[in-house]
């Protein structure tokens, strides 16, 4: 079946620095890839999507890359802010079920 | 204003008594989602429903049970909750194949 996780579940990052988080799935049926950002006490938010036709995607201040070849995925974070501390997840969809798959999550700490 | 909610919020009950944990959205999505978060396992998958009267398992089914009979709702039914379902309940919603929107959350604690 499916998986979706990521390389290191914690993040340390000087503020105004770049972040990388990294994410590598397993099944190459997730067609539809999807950046989530969850700060304490709250659900899951959009942050980014890339569908997998493209390489890479650009949002204001982040950019997430996919690479087929090796089923990976990264979302980079440009200057770091402190708001951006959260727990970071990728996650795949297939879009025959629709099912998404999530990776167990990336902890970002931004120190000031 | 769009949105997912979800109630209760918070949720301290024991073993054996059935509750029902409600979603809803606004959003006219056909799509909508039932996971649970705990510390190491990310979001995990409980039950889908794809439209009205469609539903089907996720990744970790046993213990729940959901019904679709009308958009906006999706309920999460616990018939006998055990200690094994103290977790976080997220209810999401999307179009098919789209970005998924998240509720706040619901915290279970079963005794």
């Amino acid at each position: 079946g499916e998986s979706v996780g990521l390389h290191l579940p914690t993040l340390s990052v000087q503020e105004g620095d770049n972040s990388i988080i990294n994410c590598a799935y397993s099944n190459s049926a997730s067609d539809y890839f999807i950046w989530y950002k969850q700060e304490s006490g709250k659900g899951p938010q959009f942050i980014i999507d890339i569908r997998s036709n493209m390489d890479k995607r650009q949002g204001q201040r982040v950019t997430v890359l996919l690479n087929k070849t090796v089923k990976h995925l990264s979302l980079q974070i440009a200057a770091t802010q402190p708001g951006d501390s959260a727990v970071y997840f990728c996650a795949g969809l297939r879009s025959n079920d629709y099912k998404l798959s999530f990776g167990a999550g990336t902890t970002v700490t931004v120190r000031a | 204003e769009a949105q997912v909610t979800q109630n209760p919020r918070y949720l301290i009950t024991v073993t054996g008594k059935k509750l029902t944990v409600t979603c809803s959205q606004n959003m006219n999505h056909e799509y909508m989602s039932w996971y649970r978060q705990d510390p190491g396992l990310g979001l995990r998958q409980i039950y889908y429903s794809m439209n009205v009267e469609v539903t089907d398992k996720g990744d970790v089914p046993e213990g729940y049970k959901v019904s679709r009979k009308e958009k906006r709702n999706f309920p999460l039914i616990l018939e006998s909750p055990s200690p094994n379902q103290t977790s976080l309940y997220f209810c999401a919603s999307s179009p098919l194949g789209g970005e998924q929107f998240f509720g706040p959350g619901t915290r279970l604690t079963v005794l």
